[in-house]
C-alpha cells in the first residue's frame, strides 16, 4: 500500500531533550516535506527537500533540522525543543515539486513540558 | 510567509445540509487545492484545479478556481455524516511547485445528524 509513515504518532518529551520524528514513504517520490499544524494557523512547512541530499527551509524553519541522505526517509530533528514546538506535525511526500499532489503521513503529537 | 483567508473558521449543519466554504488570497495562484482531514489523520486531497474559472466536481463536492486567481471555493451537497472533519484549501504559487504551497486555516465542518 503507497503511504508515508511516521513514528512516533505521539511523543511527550521535555525541553531540551533531543528528539527525531521520522518519515518514510514508498512511493520512490522524490520531494518531501514537514509541516506542524496549529489551531487557527493551518499548515505551516517547516523544511522540505526535492531530492536526495537537497534541502531547503520551508515558513517556519527555526529550530528544526532535517536530512535526506535516502529517497525514502526524510526524518525532523529537534536538536533542543522548547515547549512553543508542541504541536502536531505532518510529513508529506509527492513525485515532484511541481503540480503533483502532496501525500500525508498521519501525523505525530509532539507535546514539550 | 503567504496567507489564505479560509471562512468560516466552523460550520455546524444538520445532515443533509449543503454546505459552502471559501478562500481568498492577496497573491495570484497557478493552482488551488482543497483537502479533507479527518481526526487523528493526515489531510486527503479532494479537488485539484488548475485553471482559473475551472469548476470540478468530485461526487458531492464541486469546487472552482476563481477568475481573478486569487479565491476558490468548495461546496458539498446534501452532507452526510461521514464529511464531518477539517477541510483545507490550498494555493500553489505558479512556477515553483510544491514547495510554496500555502494553506489556509481550515474550516471544521460538525455534523448533527
Amino acid at each position: 500500500e503507497a503511504q508515508v509513515t511516521q513514528n512516533p504518532r505521539y511523543l511527550i518529551t521535555v525541553t531540551g531533550k533531543k528528539l527525531t520524528v521520522t518519515c518514510s514513504q514508498n512511493m520512490n517520490h522524490e520531494y518531501m516535506s514537514w509541516y506542524r499544524q496549529d489551531p487557527g494557523l493551518g499548515l505551516r512547512q517547516i523544511y522540505y527537500s526535492m531530492n536526495v541530499e537537497v534541502t531547503d527551509k520551508g515558513d517556519v524553519p527555526e529550530g528544526y533540522k532535517v536530512s535526506r541522505k535516502e529517497k525514502r526517509n526524510f526524518p525532523l530533528i529537534l536538536e533542543s525543543p522548547s515547549p512553543n514546538q508542541t504541536s502536531l506535525y505532518f510529513c508529506a511526500s509527492s513525485w515532484d515539486r511541481f503540480n503533483s499532489p502532496l501525500h500525508f503521513g498521519n501525523g505525530t503529537r509532539l507535546t514539550v513540558t | 510567509g503567504q496567507q489564505l483567508n479560509q471562512s468560516p473558521q466552523s460550520m455546524f449543519i444538520q445532515e443533509g445540509e449543503d454546505v459552502s466554504m471559501n478562500c481568498t488570497s492577496s497573491s495570484i495562484f497557478n493552482t488551488w487545492l482543497w483537502y479533507k482531514q479527518d481526526p487523528g489523520e493526515g489531510p486527503v486531497l479532494l479537488i485539484a484545479l488548475y485553471k482559473a474559472g475551472e469548476l470540478t466536481s468530485n461526487g458531492r463536492l464541486t469546487a472552482q478556481f476563481g477568475i481573478t486567481r486569487k479565491d476558490s471555493f468548495l461546496n458539498i451537497s446534501a452532507s452526510i455524516p461521514s464529511d464531518v472533519g477539517i477541510y483545507f484549501c490550498a494555493g500553489q504559487l505558479g512556477g515553483q511547485g510544491a514547495q510554496k504551497l500555502v494553506f489556509g486555516q481550515g474550516t471544521r465542518l460538525t455534523i448533527n445528524p
